[in-house]
């Protein structure tokens, strides 16, 4: 299975500001995708990143809140841009081949005052 | 669309009792299922997986059998530790093209010494 790292591992953040998360893998993958969790709740895909392409986003996302890059096959970033407090949450990274099992990362946790 | 259910929490039980978080599924075809465990802090780790009909996956002593007939996916363990709190999270993903997961709310379990 893959190594997956996430920075930072957890950030406090003023309202207004951005953070851009990384996301890297100890292999090449075809997919990467970002999840957000929010507090006791499930995961919700925000959208899918593969190598060469702009990311697909989910219903109820969008690229200027939610800034992807893909630059290579073993590294994305997500940005949370000018950020509330209601985008406190876990994002987590994961990775996979097309019909393979899904690996995770650690997560960040974000916290927005 | 796709949904997964799952059995609401918490889930209380005293050490080496027997465990059973209810899983269902709806979805078109046959998909690959999924059981996902988050410890307290951390991010997801793959517990246990089937992907057909009959099929059980096992796991640290976890088992889920892939059951068509009644779209269920099971988690079970016979005695569990208290070092088997955490949230568990199953999950479907269809068996076609580049698709994603779909994740059940999550059900805590909390095992008492």
């Amino acid at each position: 299975s893959a190594v997956i790292s996430q920075k930072p591992s957890r950030d406090i953040c003023q309202r207004g500001t951005s953070l851009t998360i990384q996301c890297q893998v100890d292999s090449q993958v075809t997919m990467m995708f970002w999840y957000r969790q929010q507090p006791g709740q499930s995961l919700t895909l925000i959208a899918t990143a593969n190598q060469g392409s702009e990311a697909t986003y989910e219903s109820g996302f969008v690229i200027d809140k939610f800034p992807i890059s893909r630059p290579n096959l073993t590294f994305s970033t997500l940005t949370v841009s000018n950020m509330s407090p209601e985008d406190s949450s876990i994002y987590l990274c994961s990775v996979g081949e097309p019909q393979e099992t899904q690996y995770f990362g650690p997560g960040t946790r974000l916290l927005v005052l | 669309g796709d949904s997964v259910t799952q059995m609401e929490g918490p889930v209380t039980l005293s050490e080496e009792a027997f465990l059973t978080i209810n899983c269902t599924y709806t979805a078109t075809g046959y998909p690959s299922l999924f059981w996902y465990v988050q410890y307290p802090g951390e991010g997801l780790q793959l517990l246990l997986k089937a992907t057909k009909a009959d099929d059980k996956g096992s796991n640290k002593g976890f088992e889920a059998t892939y059951r068509k007939e009644t779209t269920s996916f099971h988690l079970e363990k016979g005695s569990v530790q208290v070092s088997d709190s955490a949230v568990y999270f199953c999950a479907l993903r269809p068996n076609s093209g580049y698709s994603t997961l779909t994740f059940g709310k999550g059900t805590m379990l909390l095992v008492s010494p």
